[in-house]
């Protein structure tokens, strides 16, 4: 059992940034695929983007490039995820999850499920 | 991107009886040089996150009943509860693992009749 644990409920300004923090525990953070996943009210979850930390490999969606930053500190094993020129419809719950298998197949890899989630960070962009 | 779609939005069926949902992608997630459908299924309860039942379409995750049932290929697949208990009342996503980014289907949720 992998227990990941988020950072608290944040209300953002929109323009503003945000930047979620997901503590995990030691012994093989690193080698995990980890993903970040949120999920509108009332709609279904939304795949941001994800970093292998052993590998330094992080990718995004094409829909946040350029808003998104996605990174992992091996020492602290934590991974953030920042976004940028928060709106309103960036209001969601944030999650990080961990895929513990990922196979590498034509050039790239695949998280092969998620298996273990977060707690969830609520992040409201309001004026 | 990869668009997943899943039938019906809701289902409600009675208990003890088999419970089907359906999910299809817009391209093929089943790659033939391994035979491996990048497909997974997840099931949601109100104020928790998803959690992982089956992967490779088929495959069932650690702990989770054999009621629940994964099959397909290419672009149909299909989750099977083959005899609903009161605690499958959820919503139910299919998501793709093919290609980033990583696509979830829009959920169907299942009550009981």
């Amino acid at each position: 059992q992998v227990q990941l644990v988020q950072s608290g409920a944040e209300v953002k300004k929109p323009g503003s940034s945000v930047k979620v923090s997901c503590k995990a525990p030691g012994g093989s953070f690193s080698s995990y695929a980890i993903s970040w996943v949120r999920q509108a009210p009332g709609e279904g979850p939304e795949w941001m983007g994800g970093i292998i930390p052993i590998l330094g490999i992080a990718n995004s969606a094409q829909k946040f490039q350029g808003r998104v930053t996605i990174t992992a500190d091996e020492s602290t094993t934590t991974a953030y995820m920042e976004l940028s020129s928060l709106r309103s419809e960036d209001t969601a719950v944030y999650y990080c999850a961990i895929s513990t298998h990922y196979d590498y197949l034509r050039g790239s890899y695949r998280y092969i499920g998620i298996d273990y989630w977060g707690q969830g960070t609520l992040v409201t962009v309001s004026t | 991107d990869i668009v997943m779609t899943q039938s019906p939005d809701s289902l409600a069926v009675s208990l003890g009886e088999r419970a089907t949902i359906n999910c299809k992608s817009s391209q093929s997630v089943s790659y033939s040089s391994n035979n491996k459908n990048y497909l997974a299924w997840y099931q949601q309860k109100p104020g928790q996150p998803p959690q992982l039942l089956i992967y490779w379409a088929s495959t069932r995750d650690s702990g989770v009943p054999d009621r629940f049932s994964g099959s397909g290929s290419g672009t149909d697949f299909t989750l099977t509860i083959s005899s609903l208990q009161a605690e499958d009342v959820a919503v139910y996503y299919c998501q793709q693992y093919y290609s980033t980014p990583y696509t979830f289907g829009q959920g169907t949720k299942l009550e009981i009749k």
